[in-house]
């Protein structure tokens, strides 16, 4: 149980372009998710807390007219980066609470490699 | 905000032996202190985590220690395989809180 998908796996678009990224719970209503991105060899960095049916909660220093996030049931989010660059090219996870568990325990999805051209 | 930091960022053991890996953190109001698992190209994968009431926690070749009075926990892996080889982050946080990644560890088994 407990299982998280992300689509894409990999992406890769050109400069400029958008690009959107699902995460769903497959077995689960996740009432809260969260983005992070990781660049190479570095840790996870949050980036939003999104909560089914409001908006996002995004953290110091990033863009959220760059980094749409849509929270728009129990068990999807989607990250759209708009007007994509090079530097945006990252690793990027989700991540979703259960509803019904402890508040404590997130478990994530297997992430989506993007890449900027 | 809370500081978190891992200690070593590097540790190479060989298959068989121990490896402990340390987190320190500065949030006292943290109770929620989880250890992760990154695989190459992998979301992390949560390993073992222990709630501040608890002292030790143990599972199978894994373990996690806490010390809340210095504010650190440990992982613990005894009889290391090939397989654990990995990157190993910590990542407390408050009751229902969001997590702070440490910047992780890269764990290496020599066979």
């Amino acid at each position: 149980g407990a299982v998280v998908s992300q689509h894409p796996s990999w992406v890769i678009c050109k400069s400029g372009t958008s690009v959107k990224i699902e995460c769903r719970s497959l077995d689960f209503q996740a009432t809260t998710m969260f983005w992070y991105r990781q660049f190479p060899k570095q840790s996870l960095m949050l980036m939003a807390t999104s909560n089914e049916g409001s908006k996002a909660t995004y953290e110091q220093g990033v863009e959220k007219d760059k980094f749409l996030i849509n929270h728009a049931s129990l068990t999807l989010s989607t990250l759209t980066v708009t007007s994509a660059h090079p530097e945006d090219s990252s690793f990027y996870i989700c991540s979703a609470r259960d509803r019904t568990g402890a508040a404590y325990e997130q478990y994530f999805g297997p992430g989506t490699r993007l890449t900027v051209t | 905000g809370e500081n978190v930091e891992q200690h070593p960022s590097t540790l190479s053991v060989q298959e068989g032996d121990s490896a402990v890996i340390k987190c320190t953190y500065s949030d006292s109001a943290s109770n929620y202190f989880p250890w992760y698992k990154q695989e190459l190209g992998k979301g992390p994968q949560l390993i073992i985590d222990i709630r501040s009431n608890v002292g030790e926690k143990k599972d199978q070749r894994i373990a996690v220690t806490l010390n809340k009075t210095a504010k650190h926990f440990s992982l613990h892996i005894t009889e290391t395989q090939p397989e654990d080889s990995a990157v190993y982050f910590c990542a407390p946080a408050p009751y229902g809180n969001k997590l702070v990644f440490g910047a992780g560890t890269i764990l290496r088994v020599k066979s």
